[in-house]
């Protein structure tokens, strides 16, 4: 089936850990994104990509590291930089000139 | 930057009324999304206006749009306990070239049987 697999779905971190969010997609959609989303809160841009080797930061980049070597993977690193990384991720597509965006399920990392 | 703010923020509503939840927005876009999400799930795209429309309906959903108040409505009718979920609006950035959404902060609606 097509769609987003984002893995994996809980990760637990301990303080001054690197962590890497996979995303991938078989939509053959050009553009991806990640959104970071807390509590009560709607969702915030970390960074997204609308081709293969190119990438550019969103609303709250600090303390996130993103590669996109491949057009099905868009992996998010949250480093030790950020400060306070407990939070739902979210990684999505869209398909060019529609403008509607394809959501995984997202992850769920907690900071211990 | 978030962009679009729904009112309200939380709604309890029984099986079979109707529900409507608002978004407000701040400068121009091309178009205004609705999304929806389960708790701790991935967000589902509802529908899409675009700026030149004012209606649009899909199933049971009738969203509107008046770009002079920068303003529009979801309406949910005959509403279902299915239909408890957060629901998102999504506004565009005509001056941003990646094309990035930017989402509210939702609003949770209860639809009790």
């Amino acid at each position: 089936d097509g769609g987003i697999t984002q893995s994996p779905k809980y990760l637990f971190r301990k303080e001054g850990q690197n962590v890497t969010l996979s995303c991938e997609q078989n939509l053959n959609h050009d553009a991806m994104y990640w959104y970071r989303q807390d509590p009560g809160q709607g969702l915030r841009l970390i960074y997204y990509s609308q081709i293969v080797n190119d990438f550019q930061k969103g609303d709250i980049a600090e303390g996130y590291s993103v590669s996109r070597e491949k057009k099905e993977s868009f992996p998010l690193t949250v480093t030790s930089a950020q400060k306070n990384p407990t939070a739902f991720y979210l990684c999505a597509t869209d398909r060019r000139g529609t403008g509607e965006l394809f959501f995984g399920e997202g992850s769920r990392l907690t900071v211990l | 930057s978030q962009q679009g703010e729904e009112d309200p923020q939380a709604l309890s509503i029984q099986e079979g009324e109707n529900a409507t939840m608002n978004c407000s927005y701040k400068t121009s876009i091309n178009n205004l999304q609705w999304y929806r999400q389960n708790s701790g799930r991935g967000l589902v795209h509802l529908i899409l206006i675009r700026s030149n429309e004012r209606e649009k309906h899909s199933g049971r959903l009738r969203v509107t749009l008046d770009t002079s108040k920068k303003s529009s409505s979801l309406l949910i009718t005959a509403s279902r306990a299915a239909d408890t979920a957060s629901y998102f609006c999504a506004t565009d950035d005509p001056g941003d070239s990646g094309y990035a959404l930017n989402f509210g902060k939702g609003t949770s609606l209860l639809v009790t049987p």
